[in-house]
C-alpha cells in the first residue's frame, strides 16, 4: 500500500512570495491533515478535512494560509504571502476516518523563508 | 499554558535502562491519546495507542490517568535503536501534539 505522498520535498523562498504544497493521502482514507512544526517543536494541526469538507480549521492563520480538498482525495495547501516565520515541516497525514484512527504521516515538505 | 506538556530532556540513558515519559494535557474532554516516535528529520510514526487499562507492546507500556491528565510511556531494555524524539498526541474536538521528549541511548 502505498503511503501519503508530499511534494515538494524542499522549497528555498523569499519572504512576501507564495508558495504551494500538495499531498496525496493514502488510498481510501477520508480523514486528511496539515501540520505545521517549527524545529524544536511538536506539530501543530493547521486544518482537519473529512472527504471534501473542513472539519477543523481553528489554527489556521486565514490570512495567509490556504487549503483545499475539492474531490475529497490530494489536497492543496497555500501561503501567499509567506513571512519568515513559516520556514517549518509542512506535513500531511491521512487516516481512515478520523478520530481515534491512526495518522499516517508523509515525508513532509520543508519551507525556509528567506 | 499550552495544551499538552512534555518535559524535551534531553534523556540520556545507558543501554538496557529502564526510561520513562510523561506527557500532561489540559482539556478534560480528550478523547484519544497517542505515542509517537519521530527520528531527526523524518516524519513522525504511531509507536502505539494508549488505552484506559493501559497497555503494553514488547519493551513498551503505556499509561493513562485521566484523574491527574496524563499520560506515560515507560520503556524497557533500552536499545541503541530507541533514540529518537517521542511525541505525545491527545485527540477530541482538536487534536493537539506535545513538543517531544528527547531520548538518546547509549552504548
Amino acid at each position: 500500500e502505498a503511503g501519503v505522498a508530499q511534494s515538494p520535498r524542499y522549497k528555498i523562498i523569499e519572504k512576501r512570495q507564495s508558495v504551494a504544497f500538495w499531498c496525496n493521502p493514502i488510498s481510501g482514507h477520508a480523514t486528511l491533515y496539515w501540520y505545521q512544526q517549527i524545529l524544536g517543536q511538536g506539530p501543530k494541526l493547521l486544518i482537519q478535512f473529512q472527504n471534501n469538507g473542513v472539519v477543523d480549521d481553528s489554527q489556521l492563520p486565514k490570512d495567509r494560509f490556504s487549503a483545499e480538498r475539492l474531490k475529497g482525495v490530494d489536497s492543496t495547501l497555500k501561503i501567499q504571502p509567506a513571512k519568515l516565520e513559516d520556514s517549518a515541516v509542512y506535513l500531511c497525514a491521512s487516516s481512515r476516518n478520523g478520530g481515534r484512527e491512526t495518522q499516517y504521516f508523509g515525508p513532509g515538505t520543508r519551507l525556509l523563508v528567506l | 499554558r499550552k495544551e499538552v506538556e512534555q518535559d524535551p530532556g534531553p534523556f540520556n540513558v545507558p543501554e538496557g535502562a529502564t526510561v520513562a515519559f510523561n506527557c500532561t494535557y489540559s482539556n478534560s474532554a480528550s478523547q484519544s491519546f497517542f505515542w509517537y516516535r519521530q527520528d531527526c528529520r523524518k516524519e513522525p510514526k504511531l509507536l502505539m495507542s494508549v488505552y484506559s487499562s493501559g497497555n503494553e507492546d514488547g519493551r513498551f507500556t503505556a499509561q493513562l490517568n485521566r484523574a491527574s491528565q496524563y499520560i506515560s510511556l515507560l520503556i524497557r531494555d533500552s536499545k541503541l535503536s530507541d533514540s529518537a524524539t517521542y511525541l505525545c498526541l491527545t485527540t477530541g474536538n482538536q487534536f493537539y501534539f506535545g513538543t517531544g521528549t528527547s531520548l538518546t541511548v547509549i552504548p
